[in-house]
């Protein structure tokens, strides 16, 4: 079965940081590109990162970019979040995703429980 | 950056109810589309990827179309399990787009 397990999150004064980690299962984790999605109380979804296999290529919403940085460890079938200089703005769920390719395009079939970051003094 | 924009945005609609969700790019995606749903307190599901091919384990009810700019989610007779919030994602640019999501509740 398919897991994806987020943790890292909490209280956080603005100008902190915080590190999420997101502990994948079930799945043959180095095969499969990573994003991570955020979605502030009561608002929509926004995508905020991505990384691809082997941990070379990684892209950014223009919110984070600079402040955040995405990586993984394949050896531990981990994918991380490094949030830095965080703001109230960056208060919401994250949510690590599993991008499968989705016939030749891209998409999240599989998302974590998500972890709920708190920015706020 | 590509914008999608969905519409309605929210839809009051009863058991049975054939229901269409529309969603616009503001440039051409190809079929570079998925649909998602949401429920409260809970992850978001996906539906239907590449714009048309429903997702394994999805009622045949979800179906999708288009290709381009302009796409839709079509609920054929809504069931009670199916009120949520639904959303579009496009993927053709580096980073994902997700559009701003339609309320579908009971009328």
């Amino acid at each position: 079965e398919v897991q994806l397990v987020e943790s890292g999150g909490g209280l956080v004064q603005p100008g902190g940081s915080l590190r999420l980690s997101c502990a994948a299962s079930g799945f043959t984790f180095p095969t499969f590109w990573m994003h991570w999605v955020r979605q502030a109380p009561g608002k929509g979804l926004v995508w905020v990162s991505r990384i691809n296999t082997d941990g070379i290529s990684t892209t950014y919403a223009d919110p984070v970019k600079g402040r955040f940085t995405v990586s993984r460890d394949n050896a531990r079938n981990t994918v991380y979040l490094h949030m830095n200089s965080l703001r109230a703005e960056d208060t919401a769920v994250y949510y690590c995703v599993r991008d499968p390719g989705c016939s030749e395009t891209s998409c999240a079939d599989y998302w974590g429980q998500g972890t709920l970051v708190t920015v706020s003094s | 950056d590509i914008q999608m924009t969905q519409s309605p945005s929210f839809v009051s609609a009863s058991v049975g109810d054939r229901v269409i969700i529309t969603c616009r790019a503001s440039q051409v995606i190809s079929n570079w589309l998925a649909w998602y749903q949401q429920k409260p307190g809970k992850a978001p599901r996906l539906l239907i990827y590449a714009a048309s091919i429903l997702q394994s384990g999805v009622p045949s009810r979800f179906s999708g179309s288009g290709s381009g700019t302009d796409f839709t989610l079509t609920i054929s007779s809504l069931q009670p399990e199916d009120f949520a919030i639904y959303y579009c994602q496009q993927a053709n640019s580096f980073s994902w787009t997700f559009g701003q999501g339609t309320k579908v509740e009971i009328k």
